[in-house]
């Protein structure tokens, strides 16, 4: 069965703290691995697609980076809007193998002190 | 661009009553929308993938005669909660790709329903 694992479950920074959230993934024939940002109480907005091992893409101060069985969210110098739950999910194909199916992880939960 | 809207944000009512809630797609066409819920401190779960012009495909364990989909437009779906009990109350999110997007390309999402079954 096709599993996602964020880490740490939650994490505190001090303002300019730079850090890292884990996600670890074990899946069969992945499509892309999405990275998304979550408020209270709204949806997830997308920040990130990643597709193949090495591939990092940027975003102010996100930057995210895949390899073949994890990804890593690196936070640089976060400001306390940074602040939010970060989910990532995989695109794979379900246990049927016939269908697509965007599997999510349980987030990482940062707060960003000023 | 890629704006989903969803609405009502938030519905309390009694138990037995049906829900309905809507999700647009503002700025894009959608052949495919996505339901999703989400239980405190936990992930989004798929119930169901909506595809316009056809049935709704359902995930192992959602009731599809509990929770009707409708996709009668490339813009809108819809998610109708039958006769609704508290172990029905979530948090609902709707997706969608934009235009006949393949499966690699991200899903954006709604703000939820706030789902409360007295």
């Amino acid at each position: 069965e096709d599993q996602v694992t964020q880490s740490p479950e939650a994490l505190r920074l001090q303002e300019g703290e730079s850090s890292s959230l884990n996600c670890s993934y074990t899946v069969s024939g992945l499509r892309g691995l999405f990275w998304y940002r979550q408020d209270p109480g709204k949806g997830p907005e997308f920040l990130f697609t990643l597709y193949s091992a090495g591939e990092e893409k940027e975003k102010e101060r996100l930057k995210a980076t895949l390899t073949k069985k994890e990804s890593f969210l690196h936070i640089t110098a976060p400001k306390p809007e940074d602040s939010a739950t970060y989910l990532c999910a995989v695109q794979a194909r379900d246990s049927g193998g016939s269908n697509y199916k965007l599997t999510f992880g349980k987030g990482t939960l940062l707060t960003v002190n000023p | 661009g890629a704006v989903v809207s969803q609405h009502p944000s938030r519905v309390i009512c009694k138990s037995g009553t049906s829900v309905k809630i809507e999700c647009r797609s503002l700025d894009f066409q959608a052949t495919t929308m996505f339901w999703y819920r989400q239980f405190p401190k936990q992930s989004l779960m798929l119930m169901a993938t909506s595809n316009e012009g056809s049935k709704a495909t359902y995930e192992q364990g959602v009731e599809k005669d509990k929770f009707l989909i409708n996709h009668a437009s490339l813009t809108l779906s819809t998610l109708t909660v039958t006769s609704a009990h508290p172990e029905d109350s979530s948090f609902y999110i709707c997706s969608a790709r934009q235009g006949a997007a393949r499966e690699d390309q991200p899903q954006h999402f709604g703000d939820g329903t706030r789902l409360s079954i007295l």
